[in-house]
């Protein structure tokens, strides 16, 4: 089966920067994704990893390390607006499915 | 471009109802997915289609059933309504792509 760990919440001021891991345990890995959601709204699609390394656009950047089974989701010069839920998700087949982690809640704070 | 469309938008059944939740994308996207979502936690995969005429059961397939009507249209159908299929459903297209594009979702209570 898989499994991912996240942490549940993390909070922040606003203007710093804030890191969220994530752990897997997964029998095949094809990549991890981040996705984003607003209370109330639909996930929305932010990064993928398929390769070790760090993966930049704009203020958010990911990073994956397969040998670890680890990747972390990086947000810099936080704004109120990035208050939300980050979900990590492994893909782990050919087929696109997606497992997904509990989700770490955001909390930036003046 | 709409994206991905659910209707409806909230729907309230008595235990024991069926209804059938609709989706549609159009963005040519070859493979469609439903999940659901319950306080707090993560997306958990009910069914999926990888291509048109092809289903598959996720994590959390019993007391649903899908049709992948055609290219555009994926339904996810509860046949006899429980309170414990309380939840927020979402169902997500994509295509060549790494990302998912999701719809607004469903917020379906069982009573």
């Amino acid at each position: 089966g898989q499994s991912l760990e996240q942490p549940s919440e993390v909070t922040a001021v606003e203007g710093a920067i804030v890191q969220i891991n994530c752990t897997y345990q997964t029998s095949g890995f094809y990549g991890l994704s981040w996705y984003q959601q607003h209370d109330g709204g639909a996930p929305t699609f932010l990064s993928y990893n398929a390769l070790d390394g760090l993966e930049e656009t704009g203020r958010f950047s990911s990073f994956l390390s397969r040998s670890d089974s680890y990747g972390y989701l990086l947000l810099q010069e936080l704004q109120m607006k990035d208050s939300a839920s980050y979900f990590c998700a492994v893909r782990n087949n050919a087929g696109n499915m997606l497992t997904f982690g509990g989700g770490t809640r955001l909390m930036v704070k003046p | 471009n709409a994206g991905v469309t659910q209707t409806p938008k909230f729907q309230v059944l008595k235990t024991g109802q069926s209804m059938t939740l609709q989706c549609a994308q159009d963005m040519n996207h070859n493979s469609m997915y439903w999940y659901r979502q319950d306080p707090g936690m993560g997306l958990r995969l009910i069914y999926y289609s990888a291509s048109e005429g092809t289903t598959d059961k996720g994590e959390v397939p019993n007391g649903y059933n899908v049709s992948r009507l055609n290219k555009r249209e994926f339904s996810l159908r509860l046949e006899s309504a429980a309170p414990s299929q309380t939840s927020v459903y979402f169902c997500a297209s994509t295509g060549q792509g790494n990302g998912y594009t999701f719809g607004s979702g469903t917020r379906l209570t069982v009573v």
